[in-house]
């Protein structure tokens, strides 16, 4: 049973306009969201994190919604840039004791910027 | 600094071998994770160190695999007996402040 689900495998969209990647989860114990990119032969990197006490958290040009009442989030990438091209995923920790914050994943989004 | 770094960059092995997978952390970081990445999946928790200690180990999927960091900081993940479901890309994360993890290059492990 996945409790962090990305439903698009891939995404393509042009040189300079908005990336839109969504999550949905089934937990309700996770509090922390957070996204990353990987670059094929590389480990996962870490973009941008949202508490679940907010509901909008920006960096540059990454900013990521978080709906906790539809169990929702997104990462939208503005403008999108040739090099933003990688496999985004979503994932989420929650409250497992002490200062384990283990992750569960999607399965990943490919994002495709075409120049 | 150094980031995470992990060794071999490919494990080639047959089945039924043994394999050790090697995990060098950031610096400093206290708390240190396993995961597993198969083919189309996302990365699967497997292992959670704090310190020394393996604080929760409840992502191993059976006794073939153990995972140990005797001086806090080098950790291995021993995979006994290994099967052909068992090739992957095993990745280690250490972790600093609050939730961020960083995570190092991976371990491709195929077994034939």
């Amino acid at each position: 049973d996945q409790q962090v689900k990305q439903n698009s495998p891939s995404l393509s969209v042009q040189e300079g306009r908005i990336s839109i990647l969504n999550c949905d989860y089934t937990n309700s114990m996770f509090d922390y969201f957070l996204w990353y990119k990987k670059y094929p032969a590389e480990g996962p990197t870490f973009l941008i994190s949202i508490s679940s006490i907010k509901d909008k958290n920006e960096d540059g040009r990454f900013t990521v919604f978080l709906n906790k009442s539809a169990k929702h989030l997104s990462l939208h990438i503005v403008p999108s840039q040739p090099g933003d091209s990688a496999v985004y995923f979503c994932a989420a920790s929650g409250n497992s004791g002490g200062s384990n914050y283990k992750l569960t994943f999607g399965k990943g989004t490919l994002l495709t910027v075409n120049p | 600094g150094a980031g995470v770094s992990q060794t071999p960059s490919n494990k080639v092995t047959e089945k039924g071998k043994y394999v050790e997978l090697r995990c060098d952390p950031i610096s400093g970081h206290t708390a240190l994770y396993w995961y597993r990445q198969s083919l189309g999946q996302g990365p699967e928790f497997l292992i959670y160190f704090q310190g020394t200690g393996a604080a929760d180990d409840s992502g191993l999927p059976n006794d073939r695999f153990f995972a140990v960091r005797p001086e806090g900081s080098v950790s291995t993940l021993k995979i006994q007996r290994t099967e052909r479901g068992d090739s992957a890309v095993y990745l280690c994360a250490s972790g600093g402040s609050y939730n961020e993890q960083f995570f190092g290059p991976g371990t491709r492990l195929t077994v034939l």
